[in-house]
C-alpha cells in the first residue's frame, strides 16, 4: 500500500550546522510533497512544499529537493538555530488525494 | 492561508460515551480531512470529508466508530463513538490550500483523554 518512510527519527546538530531529513514514497502517482514542523503541544505547520514538476525549491534557510525517478525527497535546513528544534514530518499526496505522513524526525539544535 | 477553528481543544470523557469534534473554516474548501495523532507518533488519516457525499474512510477506520458530517463547504464534525482508553489521542482536522485539494493547514487539534 501507500507508504512514506522518513529518516532519521532523531537528529542532533550544533547551532549553525545544516540538517538534512530524507524521505521516500511508494506511490509513483504522488504529485505533492509538503513538509510540516510541529512544536510540542502545537499543531503541525506547513513550512515548505514541492510539486512533482519541480526538482528543487528554496525559501530562505529551508530547501527541498525531489527526485521523482528514485521517489526520494529531502528537507535541508541551513544555519540551524535553537528555534528550529521541533518534530518535522514529510508527507506525500497520493494520486487519490490522500496525504500520507512520514514517521517524523525529532530535530535538536544545540546552542 | 485558511483559518481553522476546532473545538473542543481538549476533553476528558468516560469510556462508552461519544464526543463530537467540530471544525470550522473561514473559507469554502472542497475537501476536509480528519487525522489522529497518538502521543509521540505521526499523523494517521482517518477519513476524507466530502461535501455532499459520504466520507471516505481509511483502512482500520469505520463509519460506525467515527461518523463524519460535512453539511457545507466550511464545516465538518467528527464523532468518536463508544470510546475506550485506546481512543485517547489528538484529533486534527485539515483543509486544502487555495484551490488545490491538498491538506496544508491544520486546526489546533482536540486532545482527547478517555478514562
Amino acid at each position: 500500500g501507500e507508504n512514506v518512510e522518513q529518516h532519521p527519527s532523531t537528529l542532533s546538530v550544533q547551532e549553525g550546522d545544516s540538517a538534512v531529513i530524507k524521505c521516500t514514497y511508494s506511490d509513483s502517482a504522488s504529485n505533492y510533497f509538503p513538509w510540516y514542523k510541529q512544536e510540542l503541544g502545537k499543531r503541525p505547520q506547513l513550512i515548505i512544499d514541492i510539486r512533482s514538476n519541480v526538482g528543487e525549491k528554496k525559501d530562505q534557510r529551508i530547501a527541498v529537493t525531489l527526485n521523482k525517478t528514485a521517489k526520494h525527497f529531502s528537507l535541508h535546513i541551513t544555519e540551524t538555530q535553537p528555534e528550529d528544534s521541533a518534530v518535522y514530518f514529510c508527507a506525500a499526496r497520493t494520486g487519490g488525494f490522500k496525504t500520507i505522513f512520514g514517521a517524523g524526525t525529532r530535530l535538536f539544535v544545540k546552542a | 492561508s485558511a483559518v481553522i477553528s476546532q473545538k473542543p481543544s481538549r476533553d476528558i470523557c468516560q469510556r462508552g460515551t461519544s464526543l463530537t469534534i467540530q471544525c470550522q473554516v473561514d473559507s469554502q474548501v472542497t475537501m476536509m480531512f480528519w487525522y489522529r495523532q497518538q502521543p509521540g507518533q505521526s499523523l494517521t488519516l482517518i477519513a476524507t470529508a466530502n461535501q455532499g457525499s459520504e466520507a471516505t474512510y481509511e483502512s482500520g477506520f469505520v463509519i460506525d466508530k467515527f461518523p463524519i458530517s460535512r453539511p457545507n463547504l466550511t464545516f465538518s464534525t467528527l464523532t468518536v463513538s463508544n470510546m475506550s482508553p485506546e481512543d485517547s489521542s489528538i484529533y486534527l482536522c485539515s483543509v486544502g490550500k487555495q484551490a488545490i485539494n491538498t491538506e496544508a493547514f491544520f486546526g489546533q487539534g482536540t486532545r482527547l483523554t478517555v478514562v
